[in-house]
């Protein structure tokens, strides 16, 4: 069964580095998103993405983030400069037309 | 602006009956209900697109109510794998817009 997939499974950085968490979508997908989960608290969206740009975002997206589609597989979420508030779990997710969002199995990071 | 959910937590035992309700206050294209396991990606449950349609599979069902803009999810017959946080989304379109919302989440505990 397609999946999404998310590369690191867990991420510790330093404050004030840059991060990259990768997504690999599902192959005939046409919506991309990302979101954030601080533990112990609800999925907050950030970002949708749709014909090579970003559709809606969040406050929480603020110029600290970008997101990119490198290639025909993967979509990237950088985070230029990180905070201890960046800590959090990070889920990509892709969706046909409208259809249901399916989810990765996120990327932990913590920001030390 | 993202839907509410209520209850915020919800306790039952095997074999009871739940309902969660979720609102929003902006004109919707559909709702979709997520469960999420401890530690574990949301899951798709089920997608509603039509004012007053329902929609079910096995003893967990939906309704929409495209007036109100509110969604209930119903789980009858309890069993403890019901047990995670149920999260709905509200899906919002303007022209190529396109965003997918997560209210707060509903804490479902299932006891023997």
């Amino acid at each position: 069964e397609p999946e999404v997939t998310q590369t690191p499974s867990h991420q510790v950085t330093q404050m004030g580095q840059e991060v990259i968490l990768r997504c690999v979508p599902i192959s005939n997908h046409l919506y991309f998103y990302w979101y954030r989960q601080i533990l112990g608290q609800k999925v907050e969206f950030l970002v949708s993405f749709y014909n090579n740009e970003i559709s809606e975002k969040s406050e929480i997206f603020d110029d600290q983030f970008s997101v990119e589609r490198p290639d025909g597989s993967n979509f990237t979420l950088k985070i230029r400069s990180t905070k201890l508030e960046d800590s959090a779990m990070y889920f990509c997710a892709s969706s046909e037309m409208a259809g249901p969002a399916f989810f990765g199995q996120g990327t932990r990071l913590t920001v030390v | 602006q993202q839907p509410v959910q209520s209850p915020q937590a919800v306790i039952l035992r095997e074999g009871e009956d739940a309902v969660i309700n979720c609102s929003s206050s902006k004109a919707l294209y559909s709702v979709h209900w997520y469960r999420q396991k401890h530690g574990e990606a949301p899951v798709f449950l089920m997608i509603l697109l039509k004012g007053g349609e329902q929609k079910g599979h096995d003893k967990i069902s939906a309704s929409f109510n495209e007036k109100k803009q509110q969604s209930s999810l119903y789980l009858t017959a309890s069993q403890l794998s019901y047990s995670g946080t149920y999260f709905c989304g509200t899906e919002w379109r303007g022209g190529s817009n396109y965003k997918l919302t997560f209210g707060k989440g509903t804490l479902l505990t299932v006891n023997p």
